[in-house]
């Protein structure tokens, strides 16, 4: 069974400051998708990556696919209370379903 | 455009009641998707449906029936439920299977 372990579980911040979110599995995918998901609400994309090594900016979100498309990172530069949230990563092999991650939730003070 | 709908929005069941959980997407997508959301566990696949008529067992089978009644629907059925079932279940969908999915506003379920 292919797992996606994210670091840290649970994140509490003050505005302004920067973090990173990590997205770690044993198995290599051929896709990798960021969702955020708002309290009460459905997750909705942010991002897909799908080339080792890959770098993508939304705004102040960075995202990276690793070299061996085993793991990813999402940094966020001087966070701000609406990146309040809960961040789940997802991957896709080529012959088998997504698979989430088992999510990290950020809360960003003002 | 409404994207994905689900109904109810909110259920409390008893030990051995049943349910079906309805979900309906208007974008022509395939692949429609039932996921779970406890705690610390991220979503869990109950069941998915990659095309009209067809429909596969995901990571959380037990307990749970579906049917995919055309193109659009996708309901969910909990023939006896237990309090292990108490969730937020989401219903997605995607044009493709590891496409984009798209949610919809989950139903949160209380089984006593």
């Amino acid at each position: 069974t292919q797992l996606l372990e994210q670091s840290p579980q649970f994140l509490s911040i003050q505005e302004g400051e920067n973090l990173t979110v990590y997205c770690n599995s044993s198995s290599v995918f051929s896709s990798l998708q960021w969702y955020r998901q708002e309290p009460g609400e459905g997750p909705v994309l942010l991002v897909t990556v799908v080339t080792g090594g890959e770098v993508k900016k939304l705004k102040r979100l960075t995202f990276q696919f690793g070299d061996a498309r085993k793991d990813s990172s999402l940094h966020i530069t001087a966070a701000q209370t609406g990146d309040t949230g809960l961040y789940l990563c997802a991957g896709g092999a080529n012959t088998d379903k997504l698979i989430f991650g088992t999510g990290t939730r950020l809360q960003v003070f003002p | 455009n409404a994207g994905v709908t689900q109904t109810p929005k909110f259920q409390v069941l008893k030990t051995g009641q049943s349910m079906t959980l309805q979900c309906a997407q208007d974008m022509n997508h395939n692949s429609m998707y039932w996921y779970r959301q406890d705690p610390g566990m991220g979503l869990r696949l109950i069941y998915y449906s990659a095309s009209e008529g067809t429909t596969d067992k995901g990571e959380v089978p037990n307990g749970y029936n579906v049917s995919r009644l055309n193109k659009r629907e996708f309901s969910l059925r909990l023939e006896s439920a237990a309090p292990s079932q108490t969730s937020v279940y989401f219903c997605a969908s995607s044009n493709r299977d590891r496409d984009t999915q798209y949610f919809g506003p989950g139903t949160r379920l209380t089984v006593l």
